[in-house]
């Protein structure tokens, strides 16, 4: 299975400042996604992120906001811009898991306090 | 859009006690999974259901894929406090797409 970190774990920032949270991963892989976990809510997609390509946006989600970077095969960032506290969230990273389409592994979160 | 309703959202349980969690849907998905996530973790696949009426079994846990493909059942026979976390049930459409859509989880809570 493929080790994926994320950091930072943690952040606690003021609204109007930008956050950028990275992802690596321990081997190359095509797709990386990112997803929003609110509190009480479901994992919602926000981006698929393919090296070499733009981000790929899900419905309710911008480019201006959430920027995404895909530099190489083992990293990705997301960057949460001009903030505000509705965008307290824990933000995860995932990939396929390579033995089927549709199986994913997960980072350990990013969880982001915004006051 | 499709939904995953799960129930219930919190369940908290004596040690030794069965209890299942449910996942429904109006939609019919390819494929069904169930994760199961701890604080300050990501969520960890425990089973992947593809075919209707599929019953897989994974030591005391034992999932169930709805005949239409519409929803799933995850039960726990005999849980421990180990078996404490958020379990998510997880859908990906038809075409076998790599996006996934998830439900809003059931929180366990297995007591001593």
């Amino acid at each position: 299975s493929a080790v994926i970190s994320q950091k930072p774990s943690r952040d606690i920032c003021q609204r109007g400042t930008s956050l950028t949270i990275q992802c690596q991963v321990d081997s190359q892989v095509t797709m990386m996604f990112w997803y929003r976990q609110q509190p009480g809510q479901s994992l919602t997609l926000i981006a698929t992120a393919n090296q070499g390509s733009e981000a790929t946006y899900e419905s309710g989600f911008v480019i201006d906001k959430f920027p995404i970077s895909r530099p190489n095969l083992t990293f990705s960032t997301l960057t949460v811009s001009n903030m505000s506290p509705e965008d307290s969230s824990i933000y995860l990273c995932s990939v396929p898991s390579g033995k089927t389409r549709y199986e994913q592994y997960f980072g350990p979160g990013t969880r982001l306090t915004v006051t | 859009t499709q939904l995953l309703e799960q129930s219930p959202q919190f369940l908290s349980i004596q040690e030794g006690e069965n209890l299942t969690v449910y996942c429904n849907s109006s939609s019919v998905f390819s494929s069904l999974q169930w994760y199961r996530q701890e604080p300050g973790e990501g969520p960890v696949l425990l089973v992947t259901v593809v075919t209707g009426g599929e019953v897989k079994k994974l030591k005391r846990l034992t999932f169930q894929f709805g005949d239409a493909r519409k929803d799933s059942s995850l039960h726990i026979t005999a849980a421990q406090p180990g078996d404490t976390g958020l379990y998510l049930c997880a859908g990906s459409t038809q075409g076998g797409s790599e996006k996934l859509v998830f439900g809003k989880g059931t929180k366990l809570t297995v007591n001593p």
